[in-house]
Order: structure tokens, then sequence, then C-alpha cells
């Protein structure tokens, strides 16, 4: 079966850190460029970033540039995203996506990051 | 690049014929795509490179446009197909979702 499976998300103080993780299966993941998104409670979609295939390209979103970093391993079938620095606005759930034609193909159900003192 | 789409709420009925458009602020790729998403699930993929249908979408979805305006239409549309619909753009390596379209039932 072909599947996305995020974890790492919870509660977490203002500038405090958390290390999200998707676990891919069921597909050649290393073929893949992969994507985060996240969704704020009762708000639309928004982009936080992508990687290449191999890594070695990275971009990010405006609003976490400098704050988020993504990685991935091919060997282990995971993609990570590292948030540093968080703030009440980056409440929201996260998705992990594979990205084909410049699009948001497969997903996951994300996880919940609430940022909260 | 900003990304507006309209409307915001649309009220339909079951068989109806459904638009909802997509405006960039300047001329975009092709690279366009629409998504679905219901309630407390991840989006789905609908349609990408404006007007290619993703595999398993019924053919009552249809995209189509060019430069800075895109649309999504629904012909003839269905009780499973009230939802959030967003589109998303590509340029330069930065990706815009717009601000969403929710079709309710009237």
């Amino acid at each position: 079966e072909v599947q996305l499976v995020e974890s790492g998300g919870g509660l977490v103080q203002p500038g405090g850190s958390l290390r999200l993780s998707c676990v891919a299966s069921g597909f050649r993941f290393s073929s893949y460029w992969m994507t985060w998104v996240r969704q704020a409670p009762g708000k639309g979609l928004e982009w936080v970033a992508n990687i290449k295939i191999d890594g070695s390209e990275k971009y990010y979103g405006d609003s976490v540039k400098g704050r988020f970093t993504i990685g991935r391993d091919n060997a282990k079938n995971s993609l990570y995203l590292q948030l540093d620095s968080l703030t009440a606005e980056d409440t929201a759930v996260y998705y992990c996506a594979t990205n084909r034609y410049y699009a948001f193909a497969m997903w996951g159900q994300g996880t919940k990051v609430t940022v909260s003192s | 690049i900003q990304v507006t789409q309209s409307p915001s709420t649309l009220s339909a009925s079951v068989g109806d014929r459904v638009t909802i458009t997509c405006r960039a602020s300047q001329s975009i790729s092709p690279y366009l795509a629409w998504y679905q998403q219901k309630p407390g699930k991840p989006p789905k993929l609908l349609i990408y490179k404006t007007s290619t249908l993703e595999s398993g979408v019924p053919s009552r979805f249809s995209g189509s446009g060019s430069g800075t305006e895109f649309t999504l239409i629904i012909n003839g549309l269905q009780p499973e197909d009230f939802a959030t619909y967003y589109c998303q753009q590509y340029n330069s390596y930065s990706w815009t979702f717009g601000q969403g379209t929710k079709v309710e039932i009237k």
C-alpha cells in the first residue's frame, strides 16, 4: 500500500523546537521531490518547503525561511522537517507530500503542531 | 506571485455546473493544480498542469486557462463534491495556494 505517515507533532512553547518525520512506503521514495505543507486551524493551505530527490536543493516559503530545515534520508525512506524558533503562527497541521509535475500528488494524514505557553 | 481564488464560498445544488477561478498577479507557468479537501482529511489532487486529470478523478472535473487566469469546472455536481477547493501555482521554485473555495449545498 502506498503510504506517507507523519509523526513528531505535539505541544511546544514559543521559541522552542520540534522535529517532524514522514516515513514513506509502497513506492520508490528516492525518485520523488518531497514537500511539506501546513494548514493552520480553520485556514487554508500553505507551502512550507521542498527538497530535491537527492537532497541537494532545498526551497522554503518566506514565513519559515531561516527557521525551518527540510531534510531526507533515502535509505530510510524518510523525510524530515526541523522546526526552530517556533511562534504561535506556526500552529498547524503539517502534511508531507510527494511532488510530481510541480503538484502535490500523494499526501500523508498530517501531524499537529501546537505552539503555546 | 499572489494567487486570488474566487469565489470564497459557493452555494450550489446537485447537478449544477460549478466554476471556480484562480487569478495570478502576473503570468504564471502552466503548472497550475487543483485540490479538493474535506474536513479532517488531507487535500486530494484533482488536476495538474492546468488541465491534466489525476488518475482516478471523475471526468466531471476539468481545468483550463493560461497566463493569469485559470478555472476549475465541475460538470454535474455530485453529493460527494461538497468540499473546499484550492488552486496552487508553481513559479521559480516557489509554490503558492489560493485561499480556497468552499462549495456548499444550496
